[in-house]
């Protein structure tokens, strides 16, 4: 299996732009997380999903962000507009029996 | 109060050294606890799940108190490539959610 597969792996992007990242879990994993990274908050909950359906999204930080899991096999994240605030790493992580293994991260910078 | 807080370190131990450092957790009704391994600028990769008994993969042995609510990391032998952040991970019966915590920089010298 190739793991949890990410794109894409790098994003610049203009403050206002529309970004979407997207996520391939591994095959027969149930859930699948989003997170987002920085120095200063660390690894921080978006949003997760058990069998595509969205279980919490309570981390999602507003409105301007929404994740879609339409199958099995894959999710998006969207961030629409972005803002310079929003620039970290993104990783998606799916699991199966609580033991997740994560992507290797989309790192987004806005400016 | 956070749901899993870790002493964010770090702890710079020489070669061969013992290095143990603990995760607290808040939710009592946690039941599944792991062990991550963060690289610099690299995703976190789970390193061992942690059994009420305690357990040991080669150098490194994880132990959970419950009723302390803590569980804990001991690398023993520290090698140069142990160097990374550890990562605590806590889910709660019936739940999903993995919270993890801010993570442990350990640095081993040479």
């Amino acid at each position: 299996d190739a793991g949890v597969i990410q794109s894409p792996r790098h994003e610049v992007t203009e403050m206002g732009q529309e970004v979407t990242l997207r996520c391939k879990p591994i095959s027969g994993h149930n859930s699948l997380f989003w997170y987002r990274q920085t120095m200063m908050r660390g690894l921080e909950l978006l949003i997760y999903f058990n069998n595509n359906v969205p279980i919490d999204d309570s981390g999602m930080p507003e409105d301007r962000f929404s994740a879609k899991m339409p199958n099995a096999s894959f999710s998006t994240l969207k961030i629409q507009p972005s803002e310079p605030r929003d620039s970290a790493v993104y990783f998606c992580a799916s699991s199966f029996s609580r033991r997740a293994f994560f992507g290797q991260g989309t790192r987004l910078t806005v400016v | 109060r956070k749901e899993v807080e870790q002493d964010p370190g770090p702890f710079n131990v020489p070669e061969g050294a013992t290095v143990a450092f603990n995760c607290t957790y808040s939710n009592s009704a946690s039941q599944s606890f792991f062990w991550y391994r963060q690289d610099c600028r690299k995703e976190p990769k789970l390193l061992m799940s942690v059994y009420s008994s305690g357990n040991e993969d080669g150098r490194f042995t994880a132990q959970l108190n419950r009723a302390s609510q803590y569980i804990s990391l001991l690398i023993r032998d520290s090698k140069l490539s142990d160097s990374a952040t550890y990562l605590c991970v806590v889910s709660a019966f019936g739940d999903y959610k993995l919270s993890f915590g801010a993570g442990t920089t350990v640095t081993v010298r040479a």
